[in-house]
């Protein structure tokens, strides 16, 4: 079981937008920056957004992150089909004293 | 532009020592932490530990007995040891830049079976 809650899954049709949530707790999320990676099928992650919204160089500006006390949420707008990967948050938690992730959320584009 | 490149032994067998290499090209190794990540089917995305250029190091408690991580600043890499595996530490293997991870090695496949 992770430590951050994700949905499994979520879906969308190009152009649509799509929202992702990454739930913790007042030692991860609710007192710690926020990031979201990409993972593509048989690659590593890569980080998008840093920092709870902040976009690495190169990352489009409809990719968005944002966090309301405890949750997270990344936010993709018009979606695209290269859109279609696995997404994990992470923050640093206090009471591990180390980064915790997500289980991932796996993006299909219909 | 900084890249991570990993190697190591991707088959063990149980109660053996797994042993991973990373090394760091084209950008500073020193004022960095540098961290190992695990990803698993049954498990997601799961912390190892980190060490920084000076050696200091901290852990996952769950792992915190059998993992010994190290910096060779001579190098520019840093290197996992995890002793006593058993199928329960399959997995791809990832070290990465920072406490955080902003850029991530390519990531090693270790599959332990007798």
């Amino acid at each position: 079981q992770s430590v951050l809650t994700q949905p499994p899954s979520a879906s969308g049709t190009p152009g649509q937008r799509v929202t992702i949530s990454c739930s913790g707790s007042n030692s991860n999320i609710g007192s710690n920056t926020v990031n979201w990676y990409q993972q593509l099928p048989g690659t590593a992650p890569t980080l998008l957004i840093h920092t709870f919204n902040q976009r690495l160089s190169g990352v489009p500006a409809r990719f968005s992150g944002s966090r309301s006390g405890t949750s997270a949420s990344l936010a993709i707008s018009g979606l695209q089909s290269e859109d279609e990967a696995d997404y994990y948050c992470a923050a640093w938690d206090d009471s591990l004293n180390g980064p915790v992730f997500g289980g991932g959320t796996k993006l299909t584009v219909l | 532009q900084v890249q991570l490149q990993q190697w190591g032994a991707g088959l063990l067998k149980p109660s053996e020592t797994l042993s991973l290499t990373c090394g760091v090209y084209g950008g500073f190794f020193t004022g960095y932490y540098w961290s190992w990540v695990r990803q698993s089917p049954g498990k997601g995305l799961e912390w190892i530990g980190e060490v920084n250029h000076g050696g200091s190091t901290n852990y996952n408690p769950s792992l915190k007995s059998r993992v010994t991580l190290s910096a060779d600043t001579s190098k520019n890499q840093v290197s996992l040891e995890l002793k006593s595996v058993t199928a329960a530490d399959t997995a791809v293997y990832y070290c990465a830049r920072g406490r955080m991870g902003d850029i991530w090695g390519q990531g090693t496949m270790v599959i332990v079976s007798s």
